[in-house]
């Protein structure tokens, strides 16, 4: 079974600094994809940032960026510059490739960003 | 905007109930997910169609049921409804060969 973990609840960043949430993930498969999921105060779900098992590359998406070190099995997002909308909750989530596409979420980390 | 229309967006009901969730996919999405967020249980994987076809299952209780109609829009059937049944669920769209599933905003289901 696929277990993701994110170890910190909440987190305070200062605006315009870099931060980095946690992101553990455990699996036997070799095939699976990584995301990130953004939800602000207003509910929505929204797509940040994907890292595929078999990708050599650190993925990128503007100020995201997910440092995804596969031997330790973590896959930690990193927002450079961060900004006052970036407070919200925010998930690591977790594809299995050979049971069919749905996610396994982790618990999820609140970033609260300080002006 | 995501593509993912979810209707509707709020819904207070009372236990013993029965409701309807909608979902309309983004244009040209073959695969529906459902998921259940909760404040005890997290975000919940509870039902995968594809095309119409049930494709996955997760922690789907029995009292729920969905389906997904010739036009790929699906609807979430919670029936019985308990206190615990409160949360906000969710509807979210992909297809053939894209990495991401697409979320709609959610329905806030009350149960009182």
């Amino acid at each position: 079974a696929q277990k993701i973990t994110q170890t910190q609840p909440g987190m305070f960043v200062q605006e315009k600094e870099a931060v980095t949430l946690d992101c553990t993930y455990d699996t036997s498969d070799q095939s699976y994809g990584l995301f990130w999921y953004k939800q602000p105060s207003s509910g929505e779900m929204i797509f940040l940032i994907y890292q595929g098992s078999y990708d050599e590359q650190n993925a990128t998406e503007g100020r995201y960026s997910l440092n995804f070190q596969k031997a330790r099995k973590s896959a930690n997002l990193v927002i450079s510059a961060s900004q006052l909308g970036d407070s919200a909750m925010y998930f690591c989530a977790m594809r299995d490739d050979n049971a069919g596409n749905m996610l396994t979420f982790g618990g999820g980390t609140r970033l609260m960003v300080k002006p | 905007d995501s593509g993912v229309t979810q209707t509707p967006k709020h819904l207070i009901t009372a236990t013993g109930q029965r409701v309807t969730l909608r979902c309309s996919p983004r244009s040209g999405d073959l695969s529906v997910y459902w998921y259940q967020q909760s404040l005890d249980q997290g975000l919940q994987f509870l039902i995968q169609y594809y095309n119409g076809e049930e494709r996955a299952k997760g922690n789907i209780l029995e009292r729920f049921s969905a389906q997904q109609f010739p036009d790929l829009h699906s609807e979430l059937n919670l029936s019985s409804l308990e206190l615990g049944d409160s949360a906000l669920y969710f509807c979210a769209s992909s297809t053939f060969g894209q990495a991401e599933a697409f979320f709609g905003q959610g329905t806030r289901l009350t149960v009182v």
